[in-house]
């Protein structure tokens, strides 16, 4: 099992660039999330999905569409890349509530956006 | 909003000596979870908590939950360089999907 992958692992975009970052598990887990870690500021939520074809906003959603159209991907978008979103992007999985799971990690995205 | 606090911010231990990582939240605790992160890279797993005073040990490394699980500690006994890297809880809240993660512990230890 390759576990939680992300791709890509290194991206830099110029400001209104639009790029979309992949996550992949093959766990069968029914969900997944997408954080990212800016210095000081610990993991931060954007969004979650709790099962295909369903998507919630986390803490800091704005800048960023996700979708999740197979149980095994969850994809983040960023339309119009902003220096602000400049930051290392982690994905997670774990599996469906009803006890408390481990939250598997992705390697991360660092993106950087100029 | 739920927040988990974690202190300290950053730690500088000396090769050999104890260190106490504290996470607290203002809320009830569904789960606990301790990562190490080594910088530039991605989470390790380390251990998970969900029982009020539930203890648990990894090789140097012993996490608690306290009995209203509100607050966890990670302590590391006999510190190594290899221990350093930053420390970060997260917790998950009952009746909610989300994590919360801390803002993290960065411990540097001196040979």
């Amino acid at each position: 099992n390759a576990g939680v992958t992300q791709t890509p692992k290194f991206r830099v975009l110029k400001t209104g660039q639009s790029m979309t970052l992949l996550c992949a598990q093959d766990m069968n887990h029914e969900y997944m999330y997408w954080y990212r870690q800016d210095p000081g500021m610990g993991l931060r939520l954007i969004h979650y999905s709790v099962g295909e074809g369903t998507t919630a906003k986390g803490e800091v959603p704005d800048g960023y569409n996700v979708s999740r159209l197979k149980k095994q991907n969850f994809l983040l978008g960023l339309e119009s890349a902003a220096p602000s979103q400049t930051s290392v992007y982690f994905c997670a999985s774990t599996f469906l509530q009803g006890g408390f799971y481990e939250q598997y990690f992705g390697p991360g995205t660092r993106l950087t956006v100029t | 909003s739920q927040e988990l606090e974690q202190s300290p911010q950053s730690l500088i231990v000396q090769e050999g000596k104890n260190l106490t990582i504290n996470c607290t939240s203002s809320k009830t605790l569904y789960g606990l979870y301790w990562y190490k992160q080594k910088y530039g890279e991605g989470l390790i797993f380390l251990m998970m908590l969900q029982k009020g005073g539930e203890e648990k040990s990894h090789e140097k490394i012993t996490a608690k939950l306290d009995e209203k699980k509100q607050q966890s500690s990670l302590h590391i006994t006999a510190s190594q360089p290899s221990h350093a890297g930053i420390y970060l809880c997260g917790a998950g809240f009952s009746g909610s999907y989300k994590y919360i993660f801390g803002t993290g512990t960065r411990l540097k230890v001196l040979a």
